[in-house]
């Protein structure tokens, strides 16, 4: 019954490969984000999807593009992963459209680039 | 933009010694969240604050929101071994939330 769930959990890869994030959220929220935190433990959004539509796009590279198949489901697809994409990545489920409610968070996918 | 300073970086206690993080913003906030995340764990929601000079407690941890909705502190009485973790505040501002820096705390048993 895991209210945010995100796969895998752990991926390790060599620079330039693409790959892909999954993340599900069953509790019936409308908002979904993507998170970075990096080894100081900064968090800095990266993504945030209202019913599928894109409300927020922080300055991230073109390399990374969100996908939302359905207001359940956030997806964010690396293309050629460079070593300073080495991170947690944390998904992230809030209620309705505001930005200011409380976030609910995956476990995290820990991406180490080799 | 909003400019959002959380302090101190880093604080290591003796575990029954007392501590408080502090959120400062140079812009007037709609509300404020706080987050704590473990060792190798998630950010878990704690609390919103949306008064002001609203002050809430849980257990052994208070929240305070200050009177002209700038800054806010957590403090936690008398620390255990499991209080260890980062605490982030999260003001919003013009329907934006965001993450400060965080405050990663240590307690000595």
């Amino acid at each position: 019954d895991t209210a945010v769930s995100q796969t895998p959990k752990y991926l390790v890869t060599q620079m330039g490969n693409d790959k892909s994030i999954k993340c599900e959220q069953n509790l019936g929220h409308d908002t979904m984000y993507w998170y970075k935190q990096d080894s100081k433990k900064f968090l800095k959004i990266m993504f945030s999807y209202n019913n599928k539509e894109l409300i927020i796009n922080e300055t991230v590279p073109n390399r990374f593009s969100p996908k939302s198949p359905d207001k359940a489901h956030l997806n964010l697809h690396i293309n050629s992963l460079e070593l300073g994409d080495s991170a947690v990545y944390f998904c992230a489920s809030s209620q309705g459209r505001r930005l200011n409610q409380p976030q609910h968070f995956g476990d995290g996918t820990r991406l180490s680039i080799l | 933009g909003q400019q959002v300073m959380q302090i101190p970086q880093y604080q290591h206690v003796q575990e029954g010694e007392d501590f408080t993080t502090y959120c400062n913003s140079s812009t007037t906030l709609s509300n404020i969240q706080w987050y704590k995340q473990r060792p190798g764990g998630h950010p878990v929601f704690l609390i919103q604050l949306v008064k002001s000079g609203e002050v809430k407690k849980q257990k052994r941890l208070t929240f305070q929101f200050g009177e002209a909705k700038k800054n806010s502190s957590l403090h936690i009485t008398a620390t255990q071994t499991t209080d260890v973790g980062t605490y982030f505040c999260v003001p919003t501002n013009a329907g934006k939330s965001t993450f400060g820096d965080g405050t990663t705390l240590t307690v000595k048993p």
